[in-house]
């Protein structure tokens, strides 16, 4: 089975500019999450999508940042335009269906972002 | 608001040394807390979730309700041990809050 996986897996784009992640989930998986460390922090939440709906976007810093996930598969987290303190590592995590009791999330390999 | 705080950033052992990585929550619900572990190059995966009370590779981890606590622990400590460690906590709507993270380096 293949786990989560994200694209790119390192951008580095100056400030200003736009940049798209992607993140594929483990297929059949219903919950879709994406976090951010930020250098010297901690790992934070970004949101949580159940299939294509935004379940929570309570961590998602301002409206530069917009996460979509059309048809309840793969996701993509688009950054526009960019600063110098979204540089991080963007993880993407991914669990089974959304209901009684919790499902572990598995993480992708994240994707580093530098703005320059 | 929820909280999770490992105090040590950096935690240096010698190989066959116990090991005690500590980690503190502040939650207002009934917490759901784990462990999960980077080794180098590999992403981040669960070690251990207190609900299911066991041992994975020799690491134990006990809630303590009253000092809000869920400290890892191993008796021996291995070169593989060797790893970024992360406790983290999930609230009601699924949402992981994390700690700062332990480097543990096991030295031979």
């Amino acid at each position: 089975e293949a786990g989560v996986t994200q694209f790119p897996s390192h951008s580095v784009i100056e400030k200003g500019q736009t940049v798209t992640l992607r993140c594929d989930p483990i297929s059949g998986h219903d919950n879709l999450y994406w976090y951010r460390r930020v250098m010297g922090k901690e790992i934070k939440f970004l949101l949580h999508f159940v299939k294509e709906s935004k379940q929570d976007e309570s961590g998602m810093p301002n409206n530069r940042f917009l996460a979509e996930r059309t048809g309840g598969t793969y996701s993509t987290l688009k950054v526009q335009p960019a600063e110098l303190e979204d540089s991080g590592v963007y993880f993407c995590a991914s669990s089974q269906r959304w209901g009684q009791g919790h499902y572990e999330q598995y993480f992708g390999p994240g994707t580093r972002l530098t703005v320059t | 608001a929820q909280r999770v705080t490992q105090p040590e950033k950096l935690l240096s052992v010698f190989k066959g040394a116990p090991v005690e990585l500590k980690c503190n929550y502040s939650y207002s619900g009934s917490p759901e807390l784990f462990w999960y572990v980077q080794y180098s190059r590999q992403r981040l995966q669960l070690l251990l979730r207190h609900i299911s009370r066991e041992s994975i590779k020799g690491f134990t981890a006990d809630l303590n309700k009253g000092e809000t606590s869920f400290h890892l622990k191993k008796p021996f400590a291995q070169e593989e041990d060797s790893a970024m460690y992360y406790c983290a906590l999930l609230n009601a709507g699924n949402m992981l809050t994390f700690g700062g993270g332990t480097r543990l380096m096991v030295k031979p």
